[in-house]
């Protein structure tokens, strides 16, 4: 089945510490994105990415990081510098010709202590 | 900036009640609009689209949305609620003048609860 993989799906961190959150997709999709949800906020945009070795950042991207070395692949780092890092974490994907419908993954639930 | 607004961040109805839940868009032109729902436990799905044509679109489980051009709305809709219609809710819009891929801006979602 093709779909996108968030991984892990949960996890928990001590404060000052960098985290990298997994995203891998088979669906063949051009563009990749990262949103940051949070109770009563909606979903945020963090970073996403239109190909390899390219990305831009969204609304929220202050303490992140992402690099996109392969296609199907859109890692996201939550550094030490984001100083409110506990949050869902979507990743979600389309293609050029999807007219922005977005596929999404599970999500990865990181929670710092 | 460009924003989404939904009315309701909370609604509780009972089970055969209709349901409509706002959504307005700031102004920026030509619109792409999205519903999505987020059930518990479940990835976050298209509920609805739109792009073009017909303002009263269709979508799954029974849901329809109205986008009327001069109030900047993409209201949803279903007739008679179920229990199984307690979800989260999220509007959504893609500005075309911001062209690319750059991404969706979504409301900061209705969390909607059917008794039974």
């Amino acid at each position: 089945d093709g779909g996108i993989t968030q991984s892990p799906k949960y996890l928990f961190r001590k404060e000052g510490q960098n985290v990298t959150l997994s995203c891998e997709q088979n669906l063949n999709h051009d563009a990749m994105y990262w949103y940051r949800q949070d109770p009563g906020q909606g979903l945020r945009l963090i970073y996403y990415s239109q190909i390899v070795n390219d990305f831009q950042k969204g609304d929220i991207a202050e303490g992140y990081s992402v690099s996109r070395e392969k296609k199907e692949s859109f890692p996201l780092t939550v550094t030490s510098a984001q100083k409110n890092p506990t949050a869902f974490y979507l990743c979600a994907s389309t293609t050029y010709s999807g007219a922005n419908v977005l596929t999404f993954g599970a999500g990865s639930r990181l929670t710092v202590l | 900036a460009q924003s989404v607004s939904q009315h309701n961040h909370h609604v509780i109805l009972s089970e055969a009640a209709s349901l409509e839940l706002g959504c307005n868009y700031s102004y920026g032109g030509t619109v792409n609009l999205f519903w999505y729902v987020q059930y518990p436990g479940q990835h976050l799905q298209l509920l609805l689209k739109y792009f073009s044509g017909d303002p009263l679109v269709k979508g799954i489980k029974g849901f329809e949305a109205e986008f009327i051009k001069s109030k900047f709305s993409f209201n949803l809709r279903k007739p008679s609620v179920q229990w199984s219609d307690t979800a989260e809710y999220f509007c959504a819009v893609k500005w075309r003048s911001g062209g690319g891929a750059d991404g969706l801006t979504f409301g900061k979602g209705t969390h909607l609860i059917i008794q039974p």
